[in-house]
């Protein structure tokens, strides 16, 4: 079946600039979470969705950083003002629910954002 | 908080020796501890798990034991191929709540023929 897709593959922005990244989780998946990998950071949580409840915006670097889910399916990355530290591959990953770290989360092929 | 700690790369080996990628870790509770690969242009992808104290996870030929003793998971096969040349990431869940990902820093692992 399908997997997690996200869009665009690619973006370049100017500094300043807001973008928006999109994530199409695995269909029946109810848990969604966004990372994002940098050269200086590694791998980093940011976002987590569960069906309806509230989501867990621990991860978020700064309030420029926002996410929804629209309908418990789609979710949007936005990052307003964009800045230079910003440049990273965002990666979304779904995972069905359940309890239990036994569920693998499943990850998109990620969205390249590099701001000039 | 948690953390993970996972061996330095590059790691360069040749074709058919043993490996090793240690990973240590530092949680409350009981999580659940993984091996994710990304191989050359592609996405993330589970390698192996392991969700309770002395569970082994193996694939592929990989191997890793969950050890409480020694906080540890470290990643293991006997025979390495060039096709296992790739970025491998150690990784820790808590077994409730948002179960989000903990990553190591990952280790690029390079296979010559």
């Amino acid at each position: 079946g399908a997997g997690v897709s996200q869009s665009p593959s690619n973006k370049v922005t100017e500094k300043g600039k807001d973008v928006e990244l999109r994530c199409d989780p695995i269909s029946g998946h109810t848990a969604l979470y966004w990372y994002r990998q940098s050269l200086g950071q590694g791998l980093e949580f940011l976002i987590y969705f569960q069906g309806n409840s509230a989501p867990d915006k621990s991860g978020l670097p700064s309030d420029r950083f926002s996410a929804e889910r629209t309908g418990g399916s789609v979710s949007t990355l936005t990052i307003q003002r964009t800045q230079q530290e910003d440049s990273a591959v965002y990666l979304c990953a779904s995972r069905p629910a359940g309890a239990g770290g036994s569920y693998e989360q499943y990850f998109g092929p990620g969205t390249r954002l590099t701001v000039t | 908080g948690n953390s993970v700690t996972q061996m330095e790369g590059p790691v360069t080996l040749s074709e058919e020796a043993f490996l090793t990628i240690n990973c240590t870790y530092t949680a409350t509770g009981y999580p659940s501890l993984f091996w994710y690969v990304q191989y050359p242009g592609e996405g993330l992808q589970l390698l192996l798990k392991a969700t309770k104290a002395d569970d082994k996870g193996s694939n592929k030929g990989f191997e890793a034991t969950y050890r409480k003793e020694t906080t540890s998971f470290h990643l293991e096969k006997g025979s390495v191929q060039v096709s296992d040349s790739a970025v491998y990431f150690c990784a820790l869940s808590e077994g409730s709540g948002a179960q989000k990902l903990v990553f190591g820093q990952g280790t690029r692992l390079t296979i010559n023929p």
